[in-house]
């Protein structure tokens, strides 16, 4: 079973960029779909984008040009980095598994991210 | 994008009794590429059904799934206690991968 990690800041400031990291437990980093998810307090779920190991990704369009995901498959790691950040980018920032044309199998635990000054 | 909304936005039940959660989305989903998650509590979302009809790893059999072209279903039969939670169906034919904006399933 795959296991799945939540690192970075949990506050950035009004205009500058988020960036998080999810590490993943094994060897796997190869062989699934990497997922960001995004849910503001009391509210839904929001699919930002993902990333393949050969670096192939999807966005969501909602989020424009401000996100990037890369990945680095030697360090079993995948990252999100969210430009000119606002308040409206506060929420829990989930990454999770998925296969190709497939539902998200495992999920990390989640980390709060605080847009604020 | 397909917009997924869900119904209704709240169900109140016992325990014992059977829920029925509806997913309806926006256009066809091909290939029956529907899923359903629950979410409690500060906990991230669990993977209850794939593909419409499929559970997930460890899934009890009280929880099913049906449906296809826009309309999908997730039915839970005799609820226990640690059912009450929060439903959301995820549809991933179509990038971006939509969310319905969840069933919030109380004990009544």
């Amino acid at each position: 079973q795959v296991q799945l990690q939540e690192s970075g800041p949990g506050l950035v400031k009004p205009s500058e960029t988020l960036s998080l990291t999810c590490a993943v437990s094994d060897d796997s980093i190869t062989t699934y779909y990497w997922n960001w998810v995004r849910q503001p307090p009391g509210k839904g779920l929001e699919w930002i984008g993902s990333i393949y190991y050969t670096g192939n990704t999807k966005y969501n369009p909602s989020l424009g040009s401000r996100v990037t995901m890369s990945i680095d498959t030697s360090r079993r790691e995948f990252s999100l980095r969210l430009s000119s950040v606002t308040a409206a980018d506060t929420a829990v920032y989930y990454c999770a598994s998925s296969h190709y044309d497939s539902s998200f199998d495992y999920w990390g635990q989640g980390t709060l991210v605080t847009v604020s000054s | 994008e397909i917009v997924l909304t869900q119904s209704p936005g709240t169900l109140s039940l016992s325990p014992g009794e059977r829920a029925t959660l509806s997913c309806r989305a926006s256009q066809s989903i091909s290939r029956t590429y529907l899923g359903w998650y629950q979410q409690k509590p500060g906990q991230a979302p669990r993977l209850l059904i794939y593909h419409t009809f499929n559970r997930a790893t460890g899934i009890p059999d009280r929880f099913s799934g049906s449906g296809s072209g826009t309309d999908f279903t997730l039915t839970i039969n005799r609820l226990e206690p640690e059912d009450f939670a929060v439903y959301y169906c995820q549809q991933y034919v179509f990038s971006p991968y939509s969310f319905g904006q969840g069933t919030k399933l109380e004990m009544k």
